[in-house]
């Protein structure tokens, strides 16, 4: 059975710091990697995805994956309190429509 | 753009009450269609997916049943509601873009009481 885990937090970061997120999964035969953004309340929000090893950025996010450790990681530069958050880590198989197995959130807080 | 709407917003429901939540898409043509429920304290876990319409994948063995009747509408169904099938229900789609990341709606609250 596949496996996500995120550490639940609260990861607590001053504001202008940089924001670092963690998951590891099970299945070595993962092949896509998404990172949702959750309000309190809301639905999640797609800010990042990632299919090959290294770093891919965008704005102040870079999303990090290591295939070989089964880890990947979300970098939230200049943290805004906006930032603040319950941010899943997903994985697919990757080359189909199956559904995502999601890890249960880092609750992220970034203090003014 | 593609928008995603579910309906009803919340919902308080008695036990052994039947259920139904919908959701349509708009803006894409063959969407793939999936089901998930966030429980307090839980992951989202994925419920249902379909590729096509009258086309059903079941991933955990449950009261609830899905239904496409049209290509953009996706349907969860209960006959009879239990106190476990609380939670947020949420409704996403994706299309064949290389990864097909998927995009979800606003959710649905449901309490069973």
């Amino acid at each position: 059975q596949k496996e996500v885990e995120q550490n639940s937090g609260p990861l607590s970061v001053p504001e202008g710091a940089i924001a670092s997120l963690n998951c590891t999964y099970s299945d070595r035969g993962s092949q896509s990697f998404f990172w949702y953004r959750q309000y309190s309340g809301k639905s999640p929000e797609l800010i990042m995805f990632i299919y090959s090893n290294g770093d891919k950025e965008d704005g102040r996010f870079t999303a990090q994956l290591n295939k070989a450790s089964q880890y990947v990681s979300l970098l939230i530069r200049d943290s805004q309190p906006s930032d603040s958050a319950t941010y899943l880590c997903a994985l697919g198989e990757g080359g189909g429509a199956d559904g995502l197995t999601f890890g249960k959130g880092t609750h992220l807080i970034i203090q003014p | 753009s593609q928008t995603i709407h579910q309906w009803p917003a919340t919902l308080v429901q008695p036990v052994g009450s039947p259920l139904s939540l919908e959701c349509t898409v708009e803006g894409t043509s063959n969407p793939n269609l999936y089901w998930y429920r966030q429980a307090a304290g839980r992951g989202l876990q994925l419920l249902f997916y379909s590729v096509g319409i009258g086309q059903i994948s079941s991933e955990v063995p449950q009261n609830l049943s899905a239904s496409r009747p049209q290509d953009r509408q996706f349907i969860l169904s209960s006959k009879k509601l239990l106190l476990s099938d609380s939670g947020f229900y949420l409704c996403a789609w994706s299309v064949d873009r290389g990864l097909y990341e998927q995009y979800f709606g606003p959710g649905t609250r449901l309490t069973v009481t």
